[in-house]
């Protein structure tokens, strides 16, 4: 069980630059969720894939960010033209059934 | 809308002591209910859950207790080790009724167990 993972751990970008996040989910998950986490809060919900198809996406979720889950393995979210707000932790989840899931070690973001 | 809440930013415990964190929410849809555990720089730990049809869970160190009527939830550690020191967060979620199993998080209580 190789868990979660996050890749790059840590990414500095320059504000207006476009950055794309991967994750490797636990290989017999079919749901696979993107949560950001600020510093003083929990992780907040972005998205949520089952398989492939992407069910769910927040508010939160500006026309900015996009994510993908081809072949309903691994995922990447991209940000596009990041702003200094957009500096967070962001943390992918994985589950094969039930609430219970499992976070990966997380991508810092840092725009500046 | 903070639909999880953790009141307490911060707790300090005696090592051998019992650690109680507490979480209250509001959303009435929520029907099962998580804690994690977090250290620095590393994503959050699933550490036990309850489904809202049970009022306690148990495995090991850590009991979690729920009360649908005061929508209330405890995470109580016995005894709590040095290792316990890290910020753990409540978290709940709606299940099929929300369409997916998303978790809504509290903000954390930063729990210090004292040598």
């Amino acid at each position: 069980d190789t868990g979660v993972s996050q890749d790059p751990r840590h990414k500095i970008t320059k504000r207006g630059q476009n950055v794309t996040f991967r994750c490797d989910p636990i290989s017999e998950h079919n749901r696979l969720y993107w949560y950001r986490q600020t510093l003083g809060q929990g992780p907040e919900f972005l998205t949520y894939f089952q398989n492939e198809a992407q069910l769910e996406k927040s508010r939160l979720l500006s026309d900015r960010f996009s994510a993908e889950r081809p072949k309903g393995s691994f995922s990447t979210l991209e940000i596009q033209r990041t702003e200094q707000g957009d500096s967070a932790m962001y943390l992918c989840a994985s589950s094969r059934q039930g609430p219970e899931a499992f976070f990966g070690q997380g991508t810092r973001l840092t725009v500046v | 809308d903070q639909q999880v809440k953790q009141n307490s930013p911060s707790l300090r415990v005696q090592e051998g002591r019992i650690s109680i964190l507490n979480c209250d929410y509001t959303n009435s849809m929520f029907d099962y209910f998580l804690w994690y555990k977090k250290y620095p720089a590393e994503g959050p730990t699933f550490l036990i859950s309850i489904s809202s049809i049970k009022d306690k869970n148990e495995d090991g160190r850590f009991t979690v207790f729920l009360n649908k009527s005061a929508k209330h939830l405890s995470l109580h550690i016995v005894p709590s080790q040095p290792g316990d020191s890290a910020v753990y967060f409540c978290a709940a979620s709606g299940g099929p009724n929300f369409g997916n199993e998303k978790l809504t998080f509290g903000t954390g209580t930063r729990l210090t167990i004292i040598p």
